[in-house]
């Protein structure tokens, strides 16, 4: 198994611009997830989706857009770029919600907004 | 929603010495509390865990404490040693409850230095 695989590992984009972060894991988890970390600062959810079709807002979504069409793959959407959006982005996937269920991460993917 | 206190933000040891990172939590409804540890570049890796219903857990040389009327729980490593050098996080999270999942609630992170 991969597990959480996170696409591009490193992106600098311009103010304005759009991208998106792919993730994909291959251990037939439910749940998925999308973190960011900012310098100095622990892990703060952006979304997360308890499986295909069906995505929820955590606590810092604004600026972010998810889709689950299926179970391996959850992309992050930047529609329009803003330097507060440069970070260190985590997908991360886990089994169930159940206390418990290890949460994986992937390698990260660090982004500028210049 | 779920706050997580976490002290200190640096804490610098002697090899072989331990060492201990505090973590409170706001929510008496969080029942699962996972530390992890993220060297510089890495992801983060879950080194130990512990649910609501324990009150400590040992592996090897780390352990973790949890006062559920308190709301404050801690990592304990013992003879540290330089790879134990990194920063560690702790979290808590509800799940379990029957409802979607909200991952979990992370501290803002303990820089470990393990001097030579």
């Amino acid at each position: 198994n991969a597990g959480v695989t996170q696409t591009p590992k490193f992106r600098i984009l311009k103010i304005g611009q759009s991208m998106t972060l792919q993730c994909a894991q291959d251990m037939n988890h439910n749940y998925m997830y999308w973190y960011r970390q900012d310098p100095g600062m622990g892990l703060k959810l952006i979304y997360y989706s308890v499986g295909a079709g069906i995505t929820d807002k955590g606590e810092v979504p604004n600026g972010y857009n998810v889709s689950r069409s299926t179970t391996e793959d959850f992309p992050l959407r930047l529609e329009l770029a803003a330097p507060s959006q440069t970070s260190v982005y985590f997908c991360a996937s886990s089994y169930t919600g159940r206390a418990g269920n290890t949460i994986y991460f992937g390698e990260g993917s660090w982004l500028t907004v210049v | 929603g779920e706050n997580v206190e976490q002290h200190p933000s640096t804490l610098s040891v002697q090899e072989g010495d331990s060492a201990v990172i505090k973590c409170t939590y706001s929510d008496s409804a969080s029942n699962y509390f996972p530390w992890y540890k993220q060297e510089l570049g890495k992801r983060p890796q879950l080194i130990i865990d512990i649910r609501s219903n324990v009150g400590e857990k040992k592996d090897q040389r780390i352990a973790v404490t949890l006062n559920k009327t308190a709301k404050h729980f801690s990592l304990h490593i013992t003879e540290t040693q330089p790879e134990d050098s990194a920063v560690y996080f702790c979290a808590a999270s509800i799940r379990g409850s029957g409802g979607g999942a909200d991952g979990l609630t992370f501290g803002k992170g303990t820089h470990l230095i393990i001097q030579p």
